[in-house]
């Protein structure tokens, strides 16, 4: 069973440019969170969204930031007019739908670099 | 705010048990206790989570005590590759959202060869 899986691993973006990342709950789970890891620091949370649906977005800055979860396809943060502080590792998690357990599970995180 | 405590950090020699305690005075009756690990540039790795029985997986035990005011995350056998934050978060089963998992300072833990 394949983890959850994020694309790009590595992403360097000039100033002003968008950034996207994209990423594949695992099989099954139709939950995903994305968190934020700034240098040196913790993970924050930033969005937690349904299939075609954001559940809690308290997380995310207000401006330039947001993030879908199509029916079809892979979830999508997305950064527009990245500035050097928006340098970061982006994690994706995900949890399944069952009420048996809902352990929530992480991907190996996409590297943005903003220069 | 997290809702645990851990030390800073850690050091545990090579082939012996690492303990990690986690101290979470206010929980509450339908908070489970979960451990998380993040090796170094790498993601967030689940090792196990319990409610108030002690539990046992392939990576490693958690003992809460009964009160459920604290556990310890056991590692039998500490390997170089242990070397990792180790994080205790406590978290509503029922959860997602926001509360889903919140992420404190985590215990870096060492493993000296």
């Amino acid at each position: 069973n394949a983890g959850v899986m994020q694309n790009p691993r590595h992403l360097v973006r000039r100033r002003g440019q968008e950034a996207r990342l994209r990423c594949s709950p695992m099989k099954g789970h139709s939950h995903v969170y994305w968190y934020r890891q700034l240098p040196e620091e913790g993970l924050k949370f930033m969005v937690y969204l349904q299939k075609e649906n954001i559940i809690d977005e308290s997380g995310m800055p207000k401006e330039r930031f947001s993030a879908e979860f199509p029916k079809e396809g892979p979830s999508i943060l997305r950064i527009q007019q990245v500035v050097r502080g928006d340098s970061a590792a982006y994690f994706c998690a995900s949890s399944p739908t069952t009420s048996s357990g809902n352990t929530i599970y992480f991907g190996e995180g996409s590297w943005l670099t903003v220069v | 705010d997290a809702k645990t405590t851990q030390p800073t950090s850690m050091d545990c020699a090579e082939g012996r048990a690492a303990n990690l305690p986690c101290n979470h005075s206010t929980i509450s009756g339908n908070e489970y206790v979960y451990w998380y690990r993040q090796i170094h540039s790498q993601g967030p790795q689940y090792i196990i989570h319990g409610l108030k029985n002690n539990e046992t997986n392939e990576m490693a035990s958690l003992i809460i005590t009964e009160d459920r005011k604290s556990s310890t995350l056991i590692l039998p056998h500490a390997t170089l590759r242990d070397t990792a934050v180790y994080y205790c978060i406590v978290r509503a089963y029922s959860g997602g959202g926001a509360d889903g998992l919140t992420f404190g300072k985590g215990t870096h833990l060492i493993i000296q060869p």
